[in-house]
């Protein structure tokens, strides 16, 4: 079975362009989360779907950022405007109805 | 903060010796998770130990956890080069809605050949 898909695994931007981050999680499971993972601040949770639906966002940065999830299938994570503060690595992981989260490889975000 | 800190943030050993890391929170968790990170890659979960329990393993791995203290710890037995890897606890609060996951700092384990 396919892991959890995310692209692409690595974006270059500039200051103030718009970034959008996918994922696909392991098909069947029914909650989705986005991290953000850092030097200065490790993984941070940023916002969690269960069933598409957002049930936690407290963890977005600010206004600049925004996440959906469609269907069941798919989720995308958006940056607008991007800053160079933003530089990290994103990953996104999945989860059935155990404990456990499957995470994706991650997308390394570079912003001059 | 972060609800997990842990110790060491590094640590160098040779192959074949044993790897202990400690994981300290700050409140009441249902259960606490260790991952293991490659260079480059995604978490892998290791293992889970729930609140009422003390220890566990699995394989070379073995988990304690001392609610009083709130901490845990993770061994390695017998390690090897293919262990090395950034290891994270992760607590799941009481009540915490999706088993939502907060992950301590992580410690960067090298296992020299």
């Amino acid at each position: 079975d396919a892991g959890v898909i995310q692209s692409p695994r690595h974006e270059v931007t500039e200051m103030g362009q718009e970034v959008t981050l996918r994922c696909k999680p392991i098909s069947g499971h029914n909650s989705l989360f986005w991290y953000r993972q850092t030097m200065m601040r490790g993984l941070e949770l940023l916002i969690y779907f269960n069933n598409n639906v957002p049930i936690d966002d407290s963890g977005m940065p600010e206004d600049r950022f925004s996440a959906k999830m469609p269907n069941a299938s798919f989720s995308t994570l958006k940056i607008q405007p991007s800053e160079p503060r933003d530089s990290a690595v994103y990953f996104c992981a999945s989860r059935l109805t155990g404990p456990w989260q499957y995470f994706g490889p991650g997308t390394r975000l570079t912003v001059l | 903060s972060q609800q997990g800190e842990e110790d060491p943030q590094a640590l160098s050993i040779q192959e074949g010796e044993n790897a202990t890391m400690n994981c300290s929170y700050k409140t009441s968790i249902n259960n606490l998770q260790w991952y293991r990170q490659n260079s480059g890659r995604g978490l892998v979960h290791l293992i889970l130990i729930r609140s009422n329990e003390r220890e566990k393993h699995s394989g070379r791995l073995r988990v304690t956890l001392d609610t009083s203290k709130k901490s845990s710890s993770l061994l390695i037995t017998a390690s090897r080069a293919a262990d090395t890897a950034s290891y994270f606890c992760a607590t799941v609060l009481i009540k915490a809605a999706g088993n939502k996951l907060t992950f301590g700092g992580g410690t960067r384990v090298l296992v020299k050949p």
